[in-house]
């Protein structure tokens, strides 16, 4: 199993660009979630999705989209990039209904100048 | 709001020694965990705990819950340069998956 999966690594964006973070697991996992880390704040939850079809907000959902087609995978997509939302972005997956350690991904560092 | 807080927020200790880390959280969670962190890497997770009490051991690492007093502990035996990492706490506290993070406590294990 390759688990959670997260491309790219490294973008570097401009202030307006549009983009989307990958985000697949291939552990049949119902629940996939999205957190961006900033230095000294921790993890924060940006949206999540408890299966194919469904999404919910999190804390810091502004000026970021998901959709979830499939069970694998849960793109994250910034419409309009803004020097704030420079971070490094984590995908996570577990089985839903927990309480379940959650799986994360190798994280994307994302710069917006 | 829900409140997570780690302290230290740095600690730096030498080898063989022992120490504590403190995760308070601000609302009633009967689930908590604890995760680590790399430099530069993802995270990954350590303990699970899910009730009044539970204690959970690996290794050097022991890992507590009191949810009366809405405080878990990390606690670190004779610590070794390999522990060096961040540590996080994370609460749970409407059963929904959804983890509310600690700052995170940055340890250094010198010789």
């Amino acid at each position: 199993n390759a688990g959670v999966t997260q491309t790219p690594k490294f973008q570097v964006l401009k202030t307006g660009q549009s983009m989307t973070l990958q985000c697949a697991q291939d552990m049949n996992h119902e629940y996939m979630s999205w957190y961006r880390q900033d230095p000294g704040m921790g993890l924060r939850l940006i949206h999540y999705s408890v299966g194919a079809g469904i999404t919910d907000q999190g804390e810091v959902p502004n000026g970021y989209n998901v959709s979830r087609s499939t069970t694998e995978d849960f793109p994250l997509r910034l419409l309009s990039a803004a020097p704030s939302q420079t971070s490094v972005y984590f995908c996570a997956s577990s089985h839903a209904g927990g309480p379940v350690e959650q799986f994360f991904g190798p994280g994307t560092r994302l710069t917006v100048l | 709001e829900l409140k997570v807080e780690q302290n230290p927020l740095f600690l730096s200790m030498q080898e063989g020694k022992n120490y504590t880390i403190y995760c308070n959280y601000s609302t009633t969670s009967d689930r908590l965990y604890w995760y680590r962190q790399d430099p530069g890497k993802s995270l990954e997770s350590l303990f699970v705990l899910l009730s009044n009490g539970a204690v959970k051991q690996e290794g050097r690492l022991m890992a507590s819950l009191d949810t009366k007093a809405r405080l878990s502990t990390l606690h670190i035996t004779a610590a070794v340069h390999d522990l060096s990492a961040t540590y996080f706490c994370a609460v749970d506290p409407r059963e929904t998956d959804k983890l509310i993070f600690g700052t995170g406590t940055r340890l250094q294990v010198f010789p």
